[in-house]
């Protein structure tokens, strides 16, 4: 399974944008890079995903380097809902699992 | 819309009783996958499941843990003889079709199972 690296934690202050760095040097043609994010004592949730392009929806937006060995996961204007450990994951086609890594644990500040 | 609805939220079982994890997925989905996640970690893969069939299990201790998906009702997760080292939060997630790339996992809040 590739590998992806995410720093341990983060900071932001509220209604600022916040950039989520993942590297992810090992990844092949095939594998698509997804986010989740686990507020406290809940399950994950999907945030976004993408192959090559970038990507935006409602949550946040994805942005992929153009060797696609790093990613991006942008939060425009950080909310103190916002506060949770973000999951960068790789995943290929021949696979249904999800391979959490430890995340980035993001605190957001009034 | 129902989300994945897990029960119990929180389970309390002694050393050597069993403890039995209900899943039921979001409407329309056939297939099942069940994590681990250990304090302060992230969550480990279990087992994955469609209707009535179990289709990777790789994740699974080969000892006392067990998992069904049934034609009707809930994916059960089971664990027998608990042990304090199967202290942890549970994980469930449900996916509308064959889960490729594409596919977003959409998860339960968990059962916290606590072995006294």
């Amino acid at each position: 399974d590739a590998k992806t690296t995410q720093p341990n934690s983060m900071e932001s202050n509220e209604e600022e944008p916040v950039h989520l760095p993942c590297n992810h040097s090992t990844i092949s043609g095939t594998d698509y890079i997804h986010w989740y994010r686990q507020l406290p004592s809940q399950g994950p949730e999907y945030v976004i995903h993408g192959l090559t392009s970038n990507v935006n929806n409602r949550m946040a937006s994805l942005a992929i380097a153009e060797d696609r060995k790093s990613s991006t996961l942008i939060l425009h204007r950080a909310t103190l809902r916002d506060a949770a450990v973000y999951y960068c994951i790789l995943r290929d086609g021949n696979t249904d699992k999800l391979i959490f890594g430890t995340g980035t644990r993001l605190q957001v500040f009034p | 819309n129902a989300g994945v609805m897990q029960n119990p939220r929180h389970l309390v079982r002694r050393r050597g009783q069993e403890a039995r994890l209900r899943c039921s997925p979001m409407k329309g989905h056939s297939h099942v996958y069940w994590y681990r996640q250990l304090p302060e970690e992230g969550l480990k893969f279990m087992v994955y499941l469609q209707k009535e069939n179990i289709i990777d299990e790789s994740g699974m201790p080969k000892e006392r843990f067990s998992a069904e998906f049934p034609k009707e009702g809930p994916s059960i997760l089971r664990i027998q003889q608990v042990v304090r080292g199967d202290s942890a939060a549970y994980f469930c997630a449900s996916s509308p079709r064959t889960a490729g790339s594409n596919q977003p996992q959409h998860f339960g809040d968990g059962t916290r199972l606590s072995i006294l």
